[in-house]
């Protein structure tokens, strides 16, 4: 299973764009990538999902490279209520589904 | 439901004691994980049921660890002789199909302590 890298912790400020990636060197031909948002005592919610390229939906976009080792999550003008742990998840392709998470970023945004 | 639906939401247990927690998935969902989470890490994976089977439970921690499913509907996640070790938020999630995406649906999570 692909293991993924993020950043521990990330700073910012409301209003601004945050960018969080996330390295993923052993992604298998078949995975996708995942990302998730968690706030204390809830449980992990979908925000994104993409292959290659770039995905974009009504909360987030989703940056991946040709070769596909790594990805960026673009949250644009984050708010206060963004702060929450982001996990990515790397898997999905076929060959197992267990999908497993990190240690996650915590993103705190500060007024 | 509209959602996954986990019982109890908290649960406080002495050591040694046997627990059951209960997952509702969504409707229709085949496909069912539970996971396991500490304080300030990351959910662990613990097992996945594709319909009434377990297609993985290379999660689970030892075999006082077990997970039921079986209508392929509701899970019931089976803890005997319970220990400290144990206490963590256990959450639930299901995905329409166990195919290639990972948007997994979560329920609130159980919260266990050990005494």
């Amino acid at each position: 299973l692909a293991k993924t890298t993020q950043p521990i912790s990330m700073d910012s400020y409301e209003g601004q764009e945050v960018n969080i990636t996330c390295s993923h060197n052993n992604i298998a031909t078949n995975d996708y990538i995942t990302w998730y948002q968690q706030f204390p005592s809830q449980g992990p919610r979908f925000i994104i999902q993409g292959y290659k390229t770039k995905v974009t939906n009504e909360v987030a976009s989703l940056f991946i490279p040709a070769d596909r080792k790594s990805s960026t999550l673009s949250l644009p003008r984050v708010s206060l209520s963004d702060t929450a742990v982001y996990y990515c998840l790397v898997g999905g392709g076929g060959a197992t589904n267990k999908l497993i998470f990190g240690t996650g970023t915590l993103l705190a945004v500060q007024p | 439901g509209a959602g996954v639906s986990q019982t109890p939401s908290n649960k406080v247990t002495e050591k040694g004691k046997y627990v059951e927690l209960r997952c509702d998935p969504i409707s229709g969902h085949t496909a069912l994980y539970w996971y396991r989470q500490s304080l300030g890490q990351g959910p662990e994976f613990l097992i996945y049921f594709q319909g009434t089977g377990a297609a993985d439970d290379s999660g689970l921690p030892n075999d006082r660890f077990f997970a039921v499913r079986p209508e392929g509907s509701v899970s019931t996640l089976k803890i005997q002789r319970t220990e400290r070790g144990d206490s963590a938020v256990y959450l639930c999630a299901s995905s329409l199909q166990l195919v290639d995406t990972g948007e997994l649906f979560f329920g609130e999570g159980s919260r266990l302590t050990v005494l």
